[in-house]
């Protein structure tokens, strides 16, 4: 079955990087794309960005443009989404997600929990 | 940017019909997708390509879109579906979502 698996929880100082990992398994992978959507608390989900398992091609929402990177490692099959510069404003909850404009996002992580504290 | 707007809150009494509705420019044109949201969970899809079900979302919940609204419709509601409800659109590529709505039943 399909499945995603994120990594836990991250506590990091402001002006820090976070990276946050998410296994895939269970689908060809080079069929869909692996997406990474946050929500901070009582906000509306935010997507930032996509990958294209095939060709590592990718594409950034523009307000995260040059902060965000998000990649892919095909032996590991698994998705980084690795966030620098960080604010408070980046403490959310980080999900990856599969999907295509298609198919909407039909299976998600767990969610990995970002604190960002001085 | 593109702007989707959704009422904050929805209640409703048990039995009976809920409408979610989605706003944005042109939303009759973009496919549309609708995720339920509870606490400390995932959000899970109901909808996509404004109508469609994946498997084992049953038939009692249902989509429409018309000019620049797209509407969720969940009939028979019942406690469990007591959420947060949030629909997506893409635009130029870029993924936008809704404010999320509330539902109470």
């Amino acid at each position: 079955q399909v499945q995603f698996v994120q990594s836990g929880t991250e506590v990091k100082k402001p002006g820090a990087s976070v990276k946050v990992s998410c296994k895939a398994s269970g689908y060809m992978f080079n069929f869909y794309a692996m997406h990474w959507v946050r929500q901070a608390p009582g906000q509306r989900p935010e997507w930032m960005g996509w990958i294209n398992p095939r060709n590592g091609d990718t594409k950034y929402f523009q307000r995260f443009q040059g902060r965000v990177s998000i990649t892919w490692d095909t032996s590991a099959t698994t998705s980084y989404m690795e966030l620098s510069s960080l604010t408070f404003e980046d403490m959310a909850v980080y999900y990856c997600a599969r999907g295509n404009v298609d198919t909407g996002f039909d299976y998600w992580g767990q969610g990995s929990l970002v604190t960002v504290s001085s | 940017s593109y702007e989707l707007t959704q009422p904050p809150s929805v209640s409703v009494s048990p039995g009976q019909t809920a409408s979610i509705s989605c706003s944005g420019n042109m939303l009759v044109d973009k496919f549309v997708s609708w995720y339920q949201k509870k606490p400390g969970q995932s959000p899970a899809l109901l909808l996509y390509q404004t109508s469609k079900r994946p498997s084992g979302i049953p038939e009692r919940v249902s989509g429409s879109s018309s000019g620049n609204t797209a509407t969720l419709t969940i009939s028979v509601t019942q406690a469990m579906d007591e959420a947060d409800y949030f629909c997506q659109a893409w635009d130029r590529s870029t993924v936008f979502f809704g404010g999320g709505t509330k539902l109470t039943v």
